[in-house]
Formats: structure tokens, C-alpha cells, sequence
């Protein structure tokens, strides 16, 4: 069985500081994918990132990146120099590589509020 | 582009009626989803297509019903609705398979049993 923990359900901090959130997986399978979903207080949720199980290097793309650990089966994500605008929830989430590679186990998701 | 559109957005309904989540996307993908979201959960999978045709179960299926006659539309049926399925509800969907979890999200329907 798959399984997404997001430890912190909240994380409050003042503009331009870094904010990391958790996300720690479990699952059975040699080859899966990994994935941060935004829900801003909109309520859409947006796409943010997608990592192969087998491709252990940390991205970044602008303000954020992605520290992925298969040793400690998480993969964590970091807002540096965070905005008013990153306030949502975050949603770290997992599927299994092959025919269900679409079906996606969300953890519960980690609300981040920057204040100015 | 409209994208994944979802109708309707608000709906209150007393225990025991029926209704129907409206669920249409316009970018041709083969892959289409509903998922749940309940305060403390994230979101859970409820039904899935991966094409016209062809419909599964999710991770909480019961008490709904869903069908895919064509490529676009992928409505979510509720047969006699819970106190339990107070929830908000989102409609997803992906190209195919390259794109695997790449989900395009509709903005939700705010469902209220009561």
C-alpha cells in the first residue's frame, strides 16, 4: 500500500524567509513518481512538480526546489525567500510507475501562510 | 482553453436525494478522475477513466456511481446522498499515460449533505 505523511499541517512565517515542507512516502514499489500539488486559497490545485523514482537530483526552478532522499524515502520542498503569493496548501503526492501510474495517494496536505 | 470545466460549484442536498457532478474538459485527454477532499485527508480517489468506455474504481468508491460515453465528459453520480459526503469535489485529467500525474484540475464542486 501507498502512503504520503505531511507531518506539518501548518507552517506560518514572515515574508522572504525560507519555509521547507516535509513529505515522507511509503510504498512497495521499485519505481514510482513523486509530486507537489499547490492549492492556493482560490481552491484550484496546480501542478507543480513530477521526479522518477530513479532520478535522485534535487531541482529548482526559481524560488523553489526539491530535495528528493530515496535512502530516507522523502521529498521535501523549499520556498526561498518566500511571498505573500506562496500562501496555500501544499499537497505532496505519489503513484506507482506502470499501468496505475496515473493514480495518484495524496498526503494531507501542509498549509503555508506568509505573512508581510 | 476552458480546460477541466465543473458544474456545479455550490450544491446543498438533503439526505437521501440524488445528483449529479458535471465534469467536461476540452483538451482531448484520455485520462480522467474524481477525487474528494476532506479537511485532514488530502484528496482521495473516487472513480478514474482511462478512456471512453471505460470506468474504475477508486480508493472510495461507495456511493457513487460514474460513467464515460464519451472522450470529454465524465460525470459523478451521487445515488442517495450522506451526511458523509459533505465534501468538496474535484475532477481531474491527464494526456495518457506519458504524462502520468501531470493532472489538470477543474475548481472544484462545494457539496453540503444535509
Amino acid at each position: 500500500a501507498q502512503k504520503v505523511t505531511q507531518a506539518q499541517t501548518e507552517i506560518s512565517v514572515v515574508e522572504k524567509e525560507d519555509v521547507t515542507l516535509d513529505c515522507v512516502y511509503e510504498t512497495r514499489d521499485t519505481t514510482y513518481y513523486l509530486f507537489w500539488y499547490k492549492q492556493p486559497p482560490s481552491g484550484e490545485l496546480v501542478f507543480l512538480i513530477r521526479r522518477n523514482s530513479f532520478d535522485e537530483q534535487n531541482e529548482i526552478s526559481g524560488r523553489y526546489s526539491w530535495n528528493f532522499q530515496k535512502s530516507t524515502s522523502s521529498f521535501n520542498f523549499t520556498i526561498t525567500a518566500s511571498q505573500v503569493v506562496d500562501s496555500a496548501v501544499y499537497f505532496c503526492a505519489l503513484s506507482e510507475a506502470g499501468i496505475n501510474d496515473y493514480k495518484l495517494s495524496f498526503g494531507a496536505g501542509t498549509t503555508v501562510t506568509v505573512r508581510a | 482553453n476552458a480546460g477541466v470545466t465543473q458544474t456545479p460549484k455550490f450544491q446543498v442536498l438533503k439526505t437521501g436525494q440524488s445528483m449529479t457532478l458535471q465534469c467536461a474538459q476540452d483538451m482531448n485527454h484520455e485520462y480522467m478522475s474524481w477525487y474528494r477532499q476532506d479537511p485532514g485527508m488530502g484528496l482521495r480517489l473516487i472513480h478514474y477513466s482511462v478512456g471512453a468506455g471505460i470506468t474504475d474504481q477508486g480508493e472510495v468508491p461507495n456511493g457513487y456511481n460514474v460513467s464515460r460515453s464519451t472522450t470529454e465528459d465524465f460525470p459523478l453520480r451521487l445515488l442517495s446522498a450522506a451526511p458523509s459526503q459533505t465534501s468538496v469535489y474535484f475532477c481531474a485529467s491527464s494526456y495518457s499515460r506519458t504524462s502520468a500525474g501531470e493532472l489538470f484540475f477543474g475548481e472544484g464542486s462545494r457539496l453540503t449533505v444535509l
